[in-house]
């Protein structure tokens, strides 16, 4: 089965500029999370998607990020104003349901200077 | 709320030899906890996973993981190191309830020396 496909793979923005990234989990696959790694950290939770409906956001900074799921699909996140601590590979992820295996795509490799 | 310690957050081993990577977790429940490897500039790939059958859990590429509930440990091993187990290694437990996130570790740097 084809994997979780992110882009793009790199991307490199000013601060207080906006920029988005996009998410197609594997088909089927109900839920869907959107990770934050920091160089030298473990991934951080930022969003849970079911379907096209929220389960968790409380680790979003809503202030400046916000996060979709149309038509319980593919999944965008986007980040506006971006700052430089911002700076991180953000992590897509997708189940089948709560008791199956995860599977994370490659990730966006966000650099904000 | 469950957690997870990676006691180490780099290892350097000699290829051929014994891998040791050490997991502490912290939960009111039995938990399940999983390896996740992640090799430079790619994704991450699931090693293996423990939900409450068999304590000692196999994995791909020779690793295996104990379940010890009276260490809250499960400590990640492989009898010999390749020099393409170099990599950063992540343990995580996963969330009760409804929202079963995962919940990851800081991570451990294996090196495999030559």
């Amino acid at each position: 089965e084809a994997g979780v496909a992110q882009s793009p793979r790199y991307k490199i923005i000013e601060k207080r500029q906006s920029v988005a990234f996009w998410c197609n989990p594997i088909s089927g696959h109900a839920t869907l999370y959107w990770y934050q790694q920091i160089l030298g950290q473990g991934p951080k939770l930022l969003i849970q998607f079911q379907n096209n409906g929220v389960v968790d956001d409380s680790q979003l900074p809503k202030d400046r990020f916000s996060a979709e799921r149309l038509k319980g699909v593919d999944s965008t996140l986007k980040i506006q104003p971006a700052k430089l601590e911002d700076s991180a590979v953000y992590l897509c992820a997708s189940s089948i349901g709560q008791y199956y295996g995860y599977t994370f795509g490659s990730g966006t490799r966000l650099t904000v200077v | 709320a469950q957690s997870v310690t990676q006691l180490d957050s780099h290892v350097s081993v000699s290829e051929g030899t014994p891998v040791l990577l050490r997991c502490n977790y912290s939960s009111s429940y039995s938990p399940s906890l999983f390896w996740y490897v992640q090799h430079p500039n790619k994704g991450l790939q699931l090693l293996l996973k423990y939900t409450s059958a068999a304590t000692l859990v196999k994995g791909i590429n020779g690793f295996e993981a104990e379940f010890k509930k009276s260490e809250t440990s499960f400590h990640l091993t492989k009898p010999s190191a390749h020099m393409s187990d170099a990599a950063e290694y992540f343990c995580v437990v996963i969330g009760s309830g409804s929202a079963r996130q995962l919940t990851f570790g800081s991570g451990t740097q294996l090196t495999v020396l030559p």
